[in-house]
């Protein structure tokens, strides 16, 4: 089974740090994803990838950036960390079968 | 831009009910994929189905199923007989250019 790995389950940061959120996933897929999820919205694409160095703006880039250096990694980074960007954080690879998710990084921006 | 419409925002009924979830979408592509994921309490997502736009036969898995109308581009979830365990948020999805949009997903309580 494909495993997406996202190495913090919890994460609490202060206001203007800058914050990388890890995501690692074993299968070799080309497409990796970030979304993040707040309650009433559902999961909204803030970026992602199609292959290593590349990366595509979603749904809600505004104040996040994305790195691609190698294929299993899919980085997002939060250059400012504002308290609206407290959120569920959930990555997600996929390939011609489907999407698998990480379990998530419950982000808090205090 | 996709468009995923899940209208019922929380749904309650009693242990071994029928219970429906809906979801309408809007895409621009002929041929594409639907998906519906469950979210229980743990948090994690957890794949249910994908579904060719191509085939518009009904699925059924389980008690779980599911009723693909390309013309009014609904794809509805129906679980039989429902079980505690199924207390969720569930998630409709289409994909578009290789990627999924989500809808707001709809809350599901199933009481004992």
């Amino acid at each position: 089974d494909v495993k997406v790995t996202q190495s913090s389950r919890y994460l609490v940061k202060r206001t203007g740090e800058k914050v990388f959120l890890e995501c690692v996933q074993d299968m070799d897929h080309e497409n990796m994803f970030w979304y993040r999820q707040d309650p009433g919205l559902g999961l909204r694409l803030i970026y992602f990838s199609y292959d290593v160095k590349m990366k595509e703006k979603g749904d809600i880039p505004e104040g996040y950036s994305v790195s691609r250096e190698k294929k299993e990694r899919f980085s997002l980074i939060l250059e400012s960390a504002s308290t609206n960007q407290t959120s569920m954080y959930l990555c997600a690879s996929n390939e011609l079968t489907g999407y698998t998710f990480g379990s998530g990084t419950r982000l808090t921006v205090v | 831009a996709q468009k995923v419409t899940q209208a019922q925002t929380e749904i309650s009924v009693v242990e071994k009910e029928d219970v429906t979830l809906d979801c309408v979408y809007e895409t621009r592509d002929t041929t594409y994929y639907l998906f519906w994921y469950k979210q229980p309490p743990s948090g994690e997502l957890v794949f249910l189905i994908r579904r060719n736009s191509f085939d518009e036969q009904n699925e059924i898995s389980g008690r779980y199923s599911w009723n693909f109308q390309k013309s009014t581009s609904s794809f509805n979830f129906t679980i039989t007989a429902s079980q505690v365990v199924d207390s969720a948020v569930y998630f409709c999805a289409p994909e578009e250019d290789d990627k999924i949009i989500f809808g707001k997903g709809t809350r599901l309580h199933i009481l004992p």
